[in-house]
Parts: structure tokens; sequence; C-alpha cells
């Protein structure tokens, strides 16, 4: 059965540090892996992470996919109040159209 | 065991016609969700629905209606479909408290 995992399922940190949230997956036919970050309402759009594209930055965001150990990580530097979400990993399964989303990491960044 | 479950999986149809996809939760939550994930992979939502209020995104069409004949089904009725309703729609489900949301697996929307 495919499924993907988040760990931790939440994490409380200070402004300032470091954080990285993890993402596994067990799919039939990986095609992309996606992160999003979904404070009160709809989840946004982070970053989209294929076999050509393993590797993501954006500002105080990067994320990098490991095809080999089928996981990916999202790091945060610098954390901010403003950080503090859920963050939603998701898998886009070849073929089927068909995407699996973990149950997500709630990340709460303290002042 | 699904958790939240859509079908059909995929949708090809014809400009002008009414379609509908169906979603359920096995999951007991009280809110359901549907959203439309765009070209960028944003995913806008559309709707989100208990057992006692419907709040809809003014940016969405009324040719779009969602129905819930109970709390584990939402299923999602668009009329007169056009080219732009051509997406990715995804249907979630949350407890009460609103804090982390299952998605269903989508249905690929292919309007001709």
């Amino acid at each position: 059965e495919d499924k993907v995992v988040q760990s931790p399922l939440s994490l409380v940190v200070h402004e300032g540090d470091t954080v990285t949230l993890n993402c596994s997956y067990e799919v039939t036919n990986f095609r992309s892996l996606l992160w999003y970050k979904q404070e009160k309402k709809a989840p946004t759009f982070l970053f989209m992470l294929t076999s050509s594209g393993i590797e993501k930055k954006s500002g105080r965001l990067s994320s990098i996919l490991d095809k080999k150990e089928l996981s990916s990580i999202l790091n945060i530097t610098a954390t901010q109040t403003g950080d503090s979400a859920i963050y939603l990993c998701a898998v886009e399964v070849s073929g089927e159209s068909k995407y699996i989303f973990g149950t997500g990491t709630r990340l709460k960044v303290l002042a | 065991d699904t958790a939240v479950s859509q079908t059909p999986k995929y949708l090809v149809t014809q400009m002008g016609n009414d379609k509908s996809i169906k979603c359920e939760q096995n999951l007991g939550h009280d809110t359901m969700y549907w959203y439309k994930q765009d070209s960028k992979k944003f995913l806008k939502i559309m709707f989100s629905y208990n057992n006692k209020e419907l709040i809809i995104n003014e940016t969405v069409p009324n040719r779009f209606s969602p129905k819930s004949p109970d709390k584990a089904h939402l299923n999602l009725h668009i009329n007169s479909l056009e080219l732009g309703d051509s997406a990715v729609y995804f249907c979630a489900s949350s407890p009460s408290d609103g804090n982390t949301q299952y998605f269903g697996p989508g249905t690929r929307l292919t309007v001709l």
C-alpha cells in the first residue's frame, strides 16, 4: 500500500532555531514530491522535487529529495514566529494521477 | 481502510457537460473540503463544510456546488464545464479542531 509518513508529528522551537522536517514514502511509481505550508486556511505550495530536481531553495527554506532513501527533508533556518504552521508532504504517483499526503508536521515557533 | 476516497480518479468530458465527483471519509471527521490544484501546484480552497456551515470561497463560480448527503460524504457538482475547469480536484477532511487535514488521492478532470 502506498504511504507517506512525516516526522515529527509536532515540533516546538524558539525563534532563530533551525528545524528539519522529514518525509518518507513508499509508492509504486514515484513521480514527484511536494511540500506545502498550511496555516489557517488552504495549503500554500512551497516546493516540488523530482528526479531531475532534487534540491530546491527559497530564502530560509530548502528541501532535498533522497531517492535512494525514499525520503525528503525540509529545512527552515533562522525560524520566525510566522513559520508556525502545519507542513504537509505529498507524493505524486506516476501513471495514476494520484497524490498521497502525509498527515503533516505541526511546527510552532516561540518568540 | 482508505481514510479519504474520491471517485473517479480520472474524468474526461466535453465542454458544457455537467459532472460530479464523489468524496467519502471514514474518519468520523466533522469538516470536509474541496480544493482545486492548478498547473503551478497551488491548492486553492473551494469549499469547507460541516454539518453546521458551508463556507464558499467567493472566487469559485456558482457552476460549482457541494452536496453533502451525510457527514461522511461531500460531493462536488460542476455544471456547464469549461476548459479552465481542467485541474486536479482534492477532497480533504479534518476533525472538529481542524488541526490536520487528510487528503484524498485527487481526481484529474480534463475538459475538452
